[in-house]
């Protein structure tokens, strides 16, 4: 078991272009969850997957992100058009299912990005 | 919507010191969980410690234990005999029904010589 594991760790992007990030989470977890958080923040819900469903977007995903899990393994989180508030850290979780609840997520490092 | 607070943006303790840090929370739910996420520097967040609201018992991990008040909707994090390396940010953490965490905005904890 190698962790949640996120690629990049780190992008630069100049503002109007696309990014994509990718995360793997633990092995037979089947939740995957996406948060960003700006500095000196913790980190705010943005998406989750339940296998390859996407269950709940928050307010904060723009119709210029979008998340995918295809095959209810790995997700990626793409952002078109970026914008400078768009600069964050993107952060992955995943949790397992256990006694019927999903209630510990597991992070990976993350992914830094800075629109410039 | 629920609500994590964490008023001590700052926090500093003397190695082999104890030090509490703050947290309270807002819900309606009955049935939720609670969490302290640590997060060095430039590394991933791990989990401290977890509290079932349902139970009574203030949850322990080694030098890590929790004062859980439900009424007054407070959930302290106590370290014991602090250690350089716990110096991070702190961030308490709720998750109910909609299984997704809300986070306070941290506390970051220095440890001294």
């Amino acid at each position: 078991d190698t962790g949640v594991s996120q690629d990049p760790r780190h992008k630069i992007t100049k503002r109007g272009q696309n990014v994509t990030f990718r995360c793997d989470p633990i092995s037979e977890h089947n939740r995957l969850y996406w948060y960003r958080q700006t500095l000196g923040q913790g980190p705010e819900f943005l998406t989750y997957f339940q296998n390859e469903a996407q269950l709940e977007k928050s307010r904060l995903l723009s119709n210029r992100f979008s998340a995918e899990r295809p095959k209810g393994s790995f997700s990626t989180l793409e952002i078109q058009r970026t914008e400078q508030g768009d600069s964050a850290m993107y952060l992955c979780a995943s949790s397992p299912l256990k006694g019927g609840r999903y209630t510990e997520a597991f992070f990976g490092q993350g992914t830094r990005l800075t629109v410039v | 919507a629920q609500t994590v607070t964490q008023s001590q943006p700052e926090m500093s303790v003397q190695e082999a010191e104890t030090v509490t840090l703050s947290c309270t929370y807002d819900t309606s739910e009955s049935d939720y969980y609670l969490f302290w996420y640590k997060q060095p520097p430039s590394r991933q967040m791990i989990l401290v410690i977890r509290q079932e609201a349902y139970k009574q018992q203030n949850a322990t991990e080694n030098r890590f234990s929790v004062n859980f008040q439900k009424a007054a909707k407070s959930f302290s994090l106590k370290i014991s005999d602090s250690q350089l390396g716990d110096a991070a940010m702190y961030f308490c953490a709720y998750t109910g029904t909609a299984s997704k965490l809300t986070f306070g905005t941290g506390t970051r904890l220095q440890v001294t010589l």
